[in-house]
């Protein structure tokens, strides 16, 4: 079974610019996470998206935005990019939504924003 | 919502030494107590995890501990070897319908 699979593995972009994020979950899970990844702050929970509906939010500005499609795979939006926006962006599948549900991660998207 | 610490942040041990890592969370409701392991440039991968009804598992070198009451859990690895050598993440979570939290990781090296 093919694991979480996230493009474009690295990406380069200017202030102010906007950016979109792609990742495909595990086949037959429907729980998608987003998280950011930067130095010294681990993983940030950006949000969780659930049968194409978002079910969780973590703490970021309106600028960060996501959708999930009917096949489970997920985008990730980010407008208007400032420079604290240089991290790495992880994304994580689970088959559902139980406490016991266990969370697999793709590669992440490196972004730099310059 | 719930929030996890983890100590310490970098750790380094002699080869064939034990490793332990430390973690606190808030909400003592949660239940589900995961740990990853990041290696340089990868994904991170779960190595063992622990529910609250359980007070310790092992998995060869490795085992975490949950303590409910101070509400803290630890990973420990013994007889360290070189590829131990990586971030450590410890998570919690609350229910099904919240997201995971996680600590801000541990660097640790193992020295050959």
């Amino acid at each position: 079974k093919a694991g979480v699979t996230q493009t474009p593995r690295y990406l380069i972009k200017t202030r102010g610019q906007q950016v979109t994020l792609s990742c495909s979950p595990i086949s037959g899970h429907r729980s998608v996470s987003w998280y950011q990844q930067t130095p010294g702050q681990g993983l940030q929970f950006l949000f969780e998206y659930f049968s194409e509906t978002q079910r969780n939010k973590g703490n970021f500005p309106g600028r960060f935005s996501g959708r999930q499609f009917s096949n489970s795979r997920s985008e990730m939006n980010v407008s208007t990019l400032e420079l604290g926006d240089s991290a790495l962006y992880l994304c994580a599948s689970r088959s559902g939504t139980g406490i016991n549900e266990k969370l697999f991660f793709g590669s992440g998207t490196q972004l730099s924003v310059l | 919502g719930e929030n996890v610490e983890q100590h310490p942040s970098t750790l380094s041990v002699q080869e064939g030494d034990s490793a332990v890592i430390k973690c606190t969370y808030s909400d003592s409701a949660s239940n589900y107590f995961p740990w990853y392991k990041q290696e340089l440039g990868k994904r991170p991968q779960l190595i063992i995890d622990i529910r609250s009804n359980v007070g310790e598992k092992k998995d060869q070198r490795i085992a975490v501990t949950l303590n409910k009451t101070a509400k803290h859990f630890s990973l420990h690895i013994t007889e360290t070897q070189p590829e131990d050598s990586a971030v450590y993440f410890c998570a919690a979570i609350l229910s099904g319908n919240t997201p995971l939290v996680f600590g801000k990781g541990t660097r640790l090296s193992v020295i050959a």
